[in-house]
């Protein structure tokens, strides 16, 4: 399969600063990027669609100035938590989509950046 | 409201058995469908992707699509300890490309 890769995968940091997640897609482009939330034992919950070269869709109920996603290129979307607070402390992971060829339409997820705001 | 849905588990099977997962969907025009691996602690692995009606074999793992009965499942033989982790299904229900998931069920291989 595809490979996404995400830094870092662990952050640590204290309430009120910003936390920057960086997603690459090591060997395809993506078009398509998507940034989910896991809470221990819970479902992925979708917060964003990011779109390269235009502004992100959000679920419902995601803040978009406390979340700013950009998709500058083809391989990189990037999620900055802004002013982190301890709720905010979760498993982010990013997925990719595959526009073309013989995997076309399949998402693969990079492995994951674990936040904890303190 | 598009869903997705699946018996939560665990699904409790002896090593070399056959694990069968289920999943069934609420829009009747969803085109694609997807099955994730996903270990404890760990981001969700892509296994399989089926989009047409029938069976999709790989390995292992089938994949079986029925758009009239709007039902997804996946069977694994032979399974093995490893296998043990929460499968979760996803189908894609516009052309948004986004992913619907279902909350995952839990696959427990006894050696």
């Amino acid at each position: 399969g595809a490979v996404v890769s995400q830094h870092p995968s662990r952050v640590i940091c204290k309430s009120g600063t910003s936390v920057k997640i960086e997603c690459r897609s090591l060997d395809f482009q993506a078009t398509t990027m998507f940034w989910y939330r896991q809470f221990p034992k819970q479902s992925l919950m979708l917060m964003a669609t990011s779109n390269e070269g235009s502004k992100a869709t959000y679920e419902q109920g995601v803040e978009k100035d406390k979340f700013l996603i950009n998709h500058a290129s083809l391989t990189l979307s990037t999620l900055t938590v802004t002013s982190a607070h301890p709720e905010d402390s979760s498993f982010y992971i990013c997925s990719a989509r595959i526009a073309s060829g013989s995997s076309y339409n399949e998402q693969f997820f990079g492995p994951g950046t674990r936040l904890t705001v303190l | 409201q598009k869903e997705v849905e699946q018996n939560s588990g665990p699904l409790s099977v002896p090593e070399g058995a056959i694990a069968s997962l289920n999943c069934t969907y609420s829009d009747r025009g969803s085109q694609s469908f997807f099955w994730y691996r996903q270990y404890s602690g760990k981001s969700p692995e892509l296994i399989m992707s089926i989009y047409s009606n029938g069976d999709k074999e790989d390995g292992r793992f089938t994949a079986q699509l029925n758009k009239a009965s709007q039902y997804v499942s996946l069977l694994i033989r032979d399974s093995q300890p490893s296998d043990s982790a929460t499968y979760l299904c996803a189908g894609q229900m516009d052309s948004s490309y986004k992913l619907i998931f279902g909350s995952g069920t839990r696959l427990l291989v006894r050696p």
